[in-house]
This record gives structure tokens, C-alpha cells and sequence, in this order.
């Protein structure tokens, strides 16, 4: 079935510390891929997403290419703030049929000053 | 804020009890969805309803009982629970069912059974 790995954290990360995580995924077709983060004590937030192969998704410093090669999406930073310790969600869902997000187990991002 | 909304916050209460979940959103959006959070597990999906009309039901226990009654609310009745059912307990919403539309999440109910 389709499903989504992630790497399991925690992750420490000191102030300015360059972040990846990684994400690789298994799908019949062709999904649509979601990073989401959830800060401490809310709900989850969409950060990026990207629909087709070779799109990069981008917001807030955080960037994620969709690579098919490789099934992955791994979400980089280059200068992590103490701001961004939050739990982050990799997730796909199928573009052409019904709006099923498939989410991995979540990776926890600590910094520290 | 995102624009969907969860009440209450927290809650707890004895396996006997009978509570309802709450969940509104103000996006103007059609569809609607219940997600489980249980510690080191990814997000379960336990519901789904568009204009109103349940389309799926996870393999959900009967104990958990959704109501639409209409496109912003959305509740989950529970009845009988088991401590297993502590968790976060997410709503979300999205402008369409088809397609990878965006899902705007609420900030959950934390719910304990003891």
C-alpha cells in the first residue's frame, strides 16, 4: 500500500545549523507531496507542498524538491532558529481522486540557542 | 489561526461517560475530516464527509459517532471509550474532496480516558 517514511527524531539542532530531513515515499501513481509542522500545543500547518516531479516547494527558508527517482522529499533549512522546534509531517495524497492525506510518523526539530 | 476551530481543548472522562468534540471552520469549505494523533503513530483518518454526506469511515469502532450537520461543523460524539482512545484528536477542512487541496487543520482536543 502507499505509505510515507520519515526519519525518527529527535533531531538537536544548534541556532544557524543547516536541517534536512528526510522523507521517501511509496505510491502506485503519481502523489502529490505535503510537509506540515506542528508546533507545540497546535494544530498541524501546511509549510510547502509540490503537485508534479522536479517542483521544489518553498516557504519560510524551508525548501523540499520532489524527486521520482528516488521517491523522496526531503525538507532542508540552511540557518535554523530556535523558532522552528516543532514536529514536522511528512505526507502525500493522489491529485486525481479523492483527498486522502497519507502522513509518515512525524520527526521532532529541537534548536537550541 | 487557520480558520478551523476545536472545542473543547482538553478532555477527560471516565469510560462510562458520553461527550461530544466540537469542530468549526470558517473557510467557506466543503469538506470535512476527523484524524487520531496517538503518540509515536503517524495521524490515523477517521472520518471524512463532503456537503454534509459521510464517504468514509476508516474502520472506525462505533464508540466514535461524526455528525455533519452542515458544511462548518462538524462533531464527534464519544460513548465508552477505552484508554487506548487518549489522544489529540484533529479536525480539518478543505475546499473540495478531489484533488490535493490543501487540509487547514484545527488545534485538536486532547482527550484522556481513565
Amino acid at each position: 500500500g502507499d505509505s510515507v517514511t520519515q526519519m525518527e527524531g529527535p533531531v538537536t539542532l544548534s541556532e544557524e545549523a543547516f536541517l534536512t530531513i528526510n522523507c521517501t515515499y511509496t505510491a502506485t501513481g503519481y502523489p502529490s507531496l505535503f510537509w506540515y509542522v506542528q508546533y507545540p500545543g497546535e494544530g498541524l500547518q501546511l509549510l510547502l507542498k509540490a503537485t508534479k516531479a522536479d517542483d521544489k516547494g518553498s516557504n519560510k527558508g524551508f525548501e523540499a524538491t520532489y524527486r521520482k527517482e528516488t521517491t523522496s522529499f526531503h525538507l532542508e533549512k540552511g540557518s535554523v532558529q530556535v523558532s522552528d522546534s516543532a514536529v514536522y509531517f511528512c505526507a502525500l495524497s493522489f491529485s486525481g481522486g479523492y483527498n486522502k492525506l497519507i502522513f509518515g510518523a512525524g520527526t521532532r526539530l529541537a534548536v537550541h540557542p | 489561526e487557520t480558520g478551523v476551530t476545536q472545542t473543547p481543548r482538553h478532555l477527560v472522562m471516565g469510560m462510562t461517560n458520553k461527550k461530544s468534540l466540537k469542530c468549526e471552520q470558517h473557510l467557506g469549505h466543503n469538506a470535512m475530516y476527523w484524524y487520531k494523533q496517538s503518540a509515536k503513530k503517524p495521524l490515523e483518518l477517521m472520518f471524512v464527509y463532503n456537503f454534509k454526506e459521510q464517504t468514509e469511515n476508516n474502520s472506525v469502532p462505533s464508540r466514535f459517532s461524526p455528525e455533519c450537520p452542515n458544511s462548518s461543523h462538524l462533531f464527534l460524539h464519544l460513548h465508552t471509550l477505552q484508554p487506548e482512545d487518549s489522544a489529540l484528536y484533529l479536525c480539518a477542512s478543505s475546499q473540495d474532496l478531489l484533488g490535493a487541496d490543501t487540509q487547514y487543520f484545527g488545534p485538536g482536543t486532547r482527550l484522556t480516558v481513565l
